[in-house]
């Protein structure tokens, strides 16, 4: 079972900031959090990941807690492109399978 | 950049019969995955394979078999089709890494309808 849980879907005004949280209160201390995303059909696509420390990419950036129970994607400037199935997943390696909760849909809104 | 390749793309069968589905990975990449996506599922792993033997097994019928060949591509073989194992079947692939901290790349997926 999924060790995280999102809100099922969240509207983003096009141009603005998607914030996307995430929960993981059960997340142990060697645990990453990683987050995927899939556009409609599409497979999955890697968007970032981390441990304890903030991490941003040309994608996005985490926002882990100082407890690691939670978590935050954001999205600096959504475009319609971003509509997606957004995964956030806890994981002791990146080489492990992965758990796909029922993530959090987003749609981008022009 | 080269991606996961996967063949054929759409596949249809008829109820008992067989199929199987190919998986490319990222050249030097050693570990495959795959995933099923029923209709407005998510996706749900199947199998894995690290350096040509099996890693990680999830919730994959016994009707179902895979392996992963010295070139480091996969199949997946799936007999007895029922109607139920319509979907989107992924494969994706991943560089094992010290760390551990990597990322899965997916291919475009291979979507299966049995009739």
């Amino acid at each position: 079972d999924a060790k995280t849980t999102q809100p099922p879907s969240m509207d983003c005004a096009e141009g603005r900031a998607a914030n996307l949280p995430c929960n993981h209160s059960t997340i142990s201390g060697n645990e990453y959090v990683y987050w995927y995303r899939q556009i409609h059909s599409q497979g999955p696509q890697y968007i970032i990941h981390g441990l304890k420390n903030n991490e941003t990419n040309e994608m996005a950036s985490l926002i882990i807690t100082e407890d690691r129970k939670s978590s935050t994607l954001i999205l600096p400037h959504a475009t319609l492109r971003d509509t997606a199935v957004y995964y956030c997943i806890a994981l002791i390696s990146g080489n492990t399978p992965l758990v796909f909760g029922k993530g959090t849909r987003l749609s981008v809104i022009a | 950049a080269a991606g996961v390749i996967q063949s054929p793309r759409h596949l249809i069968k008829e109820k008992r019969e067989t199929a199987t589905l190919k998986c490319y990975p990222i050249p030097r990449h050693d570990t495959v995955y795959w995933y099923q996506q029923g209709p407005g599922q998510d996706p749900q792993f199947l199998i894995s394979f690290y350096e040509k033997m099996q890693s990680d097994k999830g919730s994959i019928p016994d009707r179902f078999s895979a392996q992963q060949f010295s070139d480091y591509h996969s199949e997946l073989n799936m007999s007895s089709l029922e109607l139920g194992d319509s979907a989107l079947y992924f494969c994706a692939s991943s560089l094992v890494r010290l760390l551990g901290d990597n990322e899965q790349f997916f291919g475009p997926g291979t979507r299966l309808t049995v009739l």
